[in-house]
């Protein structure tokens, strides 16, 4: 069974400051990889996927993401955050032959200070 | 274009009462999950469901829970007789196609409290 580690559960940065989220998962077979973002009291809203090809995925908001398949990672990166940025990040997998149930992270709190 | 919408927001029952919750998909969506969020923790998979056919409820707790999504109408979530472990936020998403890949949509979620 897939499961996914976010070792993280909190992350304070600095406004204009870079940030990295962790993210590994354990599967045996292809995986898809996402990544959401949660602000408080919302519903969440996918950042970037991986599904196939280059190993450097873009998002939205200026955020971009690494998969290392021989590291099983699937890191989240921006190199200068804003305030707006605090919020709940989840990294998710879905595994081919569990269709596309995901499964998630237990996520990473980013307060982004001023 | 709406998105995926849930409702009630936010929802009090007593312990024994019962818990519908609703979620209506994008429009074109077929396909919906849900998924329940605990205090503290990330979101945990339920059910799975296409239009009248439930794919996996490899989720679902045993007894109590039951899912459906009828021909017409939303999707519901029905939780009997709550307990206080049931308190979470459930959240629903829903995908144009059921094949791993496709982006999940998800709404703002249902927060339930059982006192």
């Amino acid at each position: 069974a897939q499961s996914v580690t976010q070792l993280d559960s909190q992350v304070p940065v600095f406004e204009e400051a870079p940030v990295e989220l962790r993210c590994n998962y354990s599967s045996s077979v292809s995986v898809y990889l996402f990544w959401y973002v949660q602000y408080p009291n919302q519903g969440l809203q996918l950042l970037l996927k991986y599904l196939s090809g280059s190993t450097l995925v873009k998002g939205i908001n200026g955020f971009e993401a690494e998969f290392n398949k021989s590291q099983t990672s699937f890191h989240l990166r921006k190199p200068s955050v804003h305030i707006s940025d605090t919020a709940e990040y989840f990294c998710a997998v879905s595994e081919g032959a569990a269709g596309n149930k995901l499964t998630f992270g237990g996520g990473t709190r980013v307060l982004v200070k001023p | 274009n709406a998105g995926v919408m849930q409702n009630p927001r936010h929802l009090v029952r007593r312990r024994g009462q019962e818990a519908r919750l609703r979620c209506s998909p994008m429009k074109g969506h077929s396909h919906v999950y849900w998924y329940r969020q605990l205090p503290e923790e990330g979101l945990k998979f339920m059910v799975y469901l296409q239009k009248e056919n439930i794919i996996d409820e490899s989720g679902m707790p045993k007894e109590r829970f039951s899912a459906e999504f009828p021909k017409e109408g939303p999707s519901i979530l029905r939780i009997q007789q709550v307990v206080r472990g049931d308190s979470a936020a459930y959240f629903c998403a829903s995908s144009l196609q059921g094949a791993p890949g496709y982006e999940q949509y998800f709404g703002p979620g249902t927060r339930l409290t059982v006192t």
